[in-house]
């Protein structure tokens, strides 16, 4: 089955602590993303890539990183030094820039939720 | 002025109902918009991508107004199962240009 995977499914972290969140795709996209969703609020971008070993700060990539060593895998790590980390994030991923499709449309993971305690 | 704005609802409306969302953009130079759906808790899904002609897909209809800025999604007779959140929108101009997404329309469709 082709898709996008996301573990783990639900994190708890102390303050103070970075945690990785993986994302794992096998669509052959050239593109990913990672989005934070807070309630009430759209879908905001932090990083994205549109290709192995380049990546882009998103609308609000401050306490967080990322890294694109494989076509497949976009981690995103959220650092001690994000002061409101509590979100729903999501991983997505589009063929990207050297694919066929006008649209670009963006295919989603199922979600980590991170809960800072 | 958000980007893509959509009233967030919630749209109650009994099964059979038929029902519209609208959504405005701010950005003229935004090329290309979709609607998604969200189930609580889970993630978006994409429900339609919105030609210029304007599409259908089931019961399910999109249309794109430039000269107004809006995108519309119309839904004929509403089943329970598509209580959910859609959300709107929109991506500026190049393959390479990022989504902007609207908070989402909350429908709750009833018995």
């Amino acid at each position: 089955d082709g898709g996008i995977t996301q573990s783990p499914k639900y994190l708890f972290r102390k303050e103070g602590q970075n945690v990785t969140l993986s994302c794992e795709q096998n669509l052959n996209h050239d593109a990913m993303y990672w989005y934070r969703q807070d309630p009430g609020q759209g879908l905001r971008l932090i990083y994205y890539s549109q290709i192995v070993n380049d990546f882009q700060k998103g609308d609000i990539a401050e306490g967080y990183s990322v890294s694109r060593e494989k076509k497949e895998s976009f981690p995103l790590t959220v650092t001690s030094a994000q002061k409101n980390p509590t979100a729903f994030y999501l991983c997505a991923s589009s063929i990207g820039p050297s694919g066929m499709s006008t649209y670009n449309e963006q295919f989603f993971g199922p979600g980590t939720r991170l809960t800072v305690l | 002025r958000k980007e893509v704005e959509q009233d967030p609802g919630p749209f109650n409306v009994p099964e059979g109902a038929t029902v519209a969302f609208n959504c405005t953009y701010s950005n003229s130079a935004s090329q290309s918009f979709f609607w998604y759906r969200q189930d609580c808790r889970k993630e978006p899904k994409l429900l339609m991508s919105v030609y210029s002609s304007g599409n259908e897909d089931g019961r399910f209809t999109a249309q794109l107004n430039r000269a107004s800025q809006y995108i519309s999604l119309l839904i004929r007779d509403s089943k329970l199962s598509d209580s959910a959140t859609y959300l709107c929108v929109g991506r500026g101009a190049g393959t390479a240009s990022k989504l902007t997404f609207g908070t989402g329309t909350r429908l709750q469709v009833t018995l």
